[in-house]
């Protein structure tokens, strides 16, 4: 299995919802990430997993809250968001330890936020 | 100015022509990453280079490490080729997790 899964596809939520984000692999990966990316833009790293820590923050506002419950899975908890926050959310996996940092990325979710 | 430089933007071409995209980069890098990005979709990793070239199909991929310099080529292209090229660069000295990236050229393909 050489993918990484994301659900659900599309989200609609307001901004007083909570709702959650899930993305699995079943590649052995040891890093999971999350990326936002605004339409027309490369992605933005938002966080980093190693061995189901967090090992990066970049600064992200406490609205988003992710989860590693386990190897395989990875959650971005969802609170209080804003229509700024409407973009497509990237989940992604790599080998832990290479310098060569080759992620495998999976289809994403459309997130709008009214 | 940006780490990582793609040239064209935007590229149009009929079906059938060769398409060259090129990437530029300033900092020492342990790889390139060349990525592909269809509208509204998730992005597949096309190839990941240390040095020299790579051939996968229609696509090859080559790396001038001395010049910091990479070409995607894309022979007798196709519409389902339309889609978003994004290079990126794992740092040599940088987290093992950060991926700079460029901002990506815009391939449209006509029949």
């Amino acid at each position: 299995d050489t993918e990484v899964t994301q659900t659900p596809k599309h989200l609609v939520m307001g901004m007083t919802n909570k709702k959650s984000l899930k993305c699995e692999q079943h590649m052995g990966h040891r890093a999971m990430y999350w990326y936002k990316q605004k339409a027309k833009k490369p992605p933005e790293l938002m966080f980093v997993y190693s061995y189901e820590k967090l090992s990066i923050n970049e600064s992200v506002p406490s609205r988003f809250s992710p989860e590693c419950p386990n190897s395989s899975l990875l959650n971005l908890h969802l609170h209080a968001l804003q229509p700024e926050d409407s973009a497509l959310y990237l989940c992604a996996s790599s080998h832990e330890g290479s310098s060569y940092n080759e992620q495998f990325f999976g289809p994403g979710t459309r997130l709008t936020v009214l | 100015k940006n780490e990582v430089e793609q040239s064209p933007q935007n590229l149009t071409a009929q079906e059938g022509e060769f398409i060259t995209i090129n990437c530029s980069y300033s900092v020492g890098i342990s790889a390139l990453h060349w990525l592909q990005q269809h509208p509204g979709g998730g992005i597949v990793s096309l190839f990941m280079l240390s040095s020299g070239k790579k051939k996968h199909g229609r696509l090859i991929a080559t790396i001038n490490i001395q010049e910091k310099h990479s070409s995607l080529h894309i022979t007798a292209s196709h519409p389902r080729d339309s889609a978003v090229y994004i290079c990126a660069v794992s740092l040599l000295r940088g987290s093992n997790y950060k991926l700079t990236f460029g901002k990506g050229t815009l391939l449209t393909v006509n029949p």
